[in-house]
């Protein structure tokens, strides 16, 4: 079974920082996605990767698959960017297997 | 279009009582999920469809049964409540990328 795990746990930033979220998983997978949790609990997909990077606005998503091992990266960093990140990999057909999440405060 | 609603939002229930909670979608997806998500754990599959009128066991199936009888809904029964099924049920639709439904929170006594 695919293990992934998320650092940090928690995450507290200045507004206007970049930040780095970074996710690994155990087992070769065909596809790693991120999600982020609003404090309202609501979820929403940003990003489902296989290979390289992906951009929309100031989200970044890279993912390295020789070292099974991606990174979420925040361009100015802005209160409202406050959520859970989650992190989760499939392998196969295998149904997703997510991390734990990161809480992130962004502070102005 | 509404995407994936739940019902109920919340709901209290006795150890012992029964419940179903229900997702709908009208995204015309085939797979849908049943998540729970606690304090400092993941979300964790309960069940999954692949399609109208199937079935499968998740990482924690365990106290839990489901049906899809309707492609766009997707059944999550509890026959008898326990304390440990406390917690945030989550339910998804959508193949490579998946789409949540509000959340359903139980609480159970």
């Amino acid at each position: 079974k695919n293990e992934v795990e998320q650092s940090p746990q928690n995450l507290t930033a200045q507004e206007g920082e970049f930040i780095t979220i970074n996710c690994s998983y155990s087992v070769g997978i065909s596809a790693l996605h991120w999600l982020q949790q609003h404090p309202g609990g609501g979820i929403v997909s940003l990003f489902m990767l296989s290979s390289g990077k992906k951009k929309h606005g100031r989200l970044i998503a890279t993912i390295n698959i020789q070292e099974k091992h991606s990174s979420l990266h925040i361009t100015a960093s802005h209160p409202r960017d406050s959520a859970v990140y989650i992190c989760a990999a499939r392998s196969g057909n295998t149904p997703l297997v997510f991390g734990k999440g990161t809480r992130l405060s962004v502070i102005a | 279009n509404a995407g994936v609603t739940q019902t109920p939002k919340f709901r209290v229930l006795k150890t012992g009582q029964s419940m179903t909670l229900l997702c709908a979608q009208d995204m015309n997806h085939e797979y849908m999920y049943w998540y729970r998500q606690d304090p400092g754990m993941g979300l964790r599959l309960i069940h999954y469809s692949v399609g109208e009128g199937t079935t499968a066991k998740g990482e924690v199936p365990d106290g839990y049964n489901v049906s899809r009888l309707k492609k766009q809904n997707f059944l999550l029964g509890l026959e008898s409540a326990a304390p440990s099924q406390t917690s945030v049920y989550f339910c998804a639709s959508g193949e490579e990328t998946q789409y949540f439904g509000p959340g359903t929170r139980l609480l159970v006594l």
